[in-house]
């Protein structure tokens, strides 16, 4: 089984640029997150879907960040304009749909932004 | 609200000496999922166990161990005679009791296990 599939791995921009990371999750995982980890401390929920509908993007900042799963398959998650503290890994995972879940989520190998 | 605290940052030990990975956690459910994850360099996070708050029964798992205690909120992380491929980050983590949902993250203990 293939697990969850992140691009770009890494990516440097200037402050104020824009950058888009793409997430493809398990085969049949209904449900999606994007975690923010900056670097020395644990990952932040930034938001979450099910199926193609947003389940909480309560900490995502909205004003720069955006996000969307338009299938309910893969999702990109966007931020425009970038600033220095956006510096940080960008972990997608999923889990399974209810009924099948264990509560784990599978986490992909992360998207590593620099923002100079 | 839910929090998740891992109060030691880093811990270094020698190889073959035991260590303990301590995770304190906050939560009004009264059931719910703990977990412990791995992270090495490479960057991938790996799942290591989950504890359902029904079940206070300790674990093994060849070299590891895990202290589950309700009274004190607490669930520890042990590794027995340490090697050097257990150097990396583990995050203790916490979640509701409901299938698709979040984890809230502690911030994580570096461990390095020297040769």
């Amino acid at each position: 089984e293939a697990g969850v599939a992140q691009s770009p791995r890494y990516k440097i921009i200037e402050k104020r640029q824009s950058v888009a990371f793409w997430c493809n999750p398990i085969s049949g995982h209904a449900t999606l997150y994007w975690y923010q980890q900056i670097l020395g401390q644990g990952p932040k929920l930034l938001i979450q879907f099910q199926n193609n509908g947003v389940v909480d993007d309560s900490q995502l900042p909205k004003d720069r960040f955006s996000a969307e799963r338009l299938k309910g398959v893969d999702s990109t998650l966007k931020i425009q304009p970038a600033k220095l503290e956006d510096s940080a890994v960008y972990l997608c995972a999923s889990s399974p749909p209810k009924g099948a879940a264990t509560g784990e989520l599978f986490f992909g190998e992360g998207s590593r932004l620099t923002v100079l | 609200a839910q929090k998740v605290t891992q109060a030691q940052t880093e811990i270094s030990v020698v190889e073959k000496e035991d260590v303990t990975l301590d995770c304190v956690y906050e939560t009004r459910d009264t059931t719910y999922y703990l977990f412990w994850y791995k992270q090495p360099p490479s960057g991938e996070l790996v799942f290591l166990i989950r504890r359902n708050s029904f079940d206070e029964q300790n674990e093994i798992s060849g070299r590891y161990s895990w202290n589950f205690q309700k009274s004190t909120s607490s669930f520890n992380f042990t590794i027995t005679a340490s090697q050097v491929v257990d150097s990396a980050v583990y995050f203790c983590a916490l979640s509701r009791n409901q299938a698709g949902t979040a984890l809230i993250f502690g911030k994580g203990t570096t461990l390095s296990v020297s040769s």
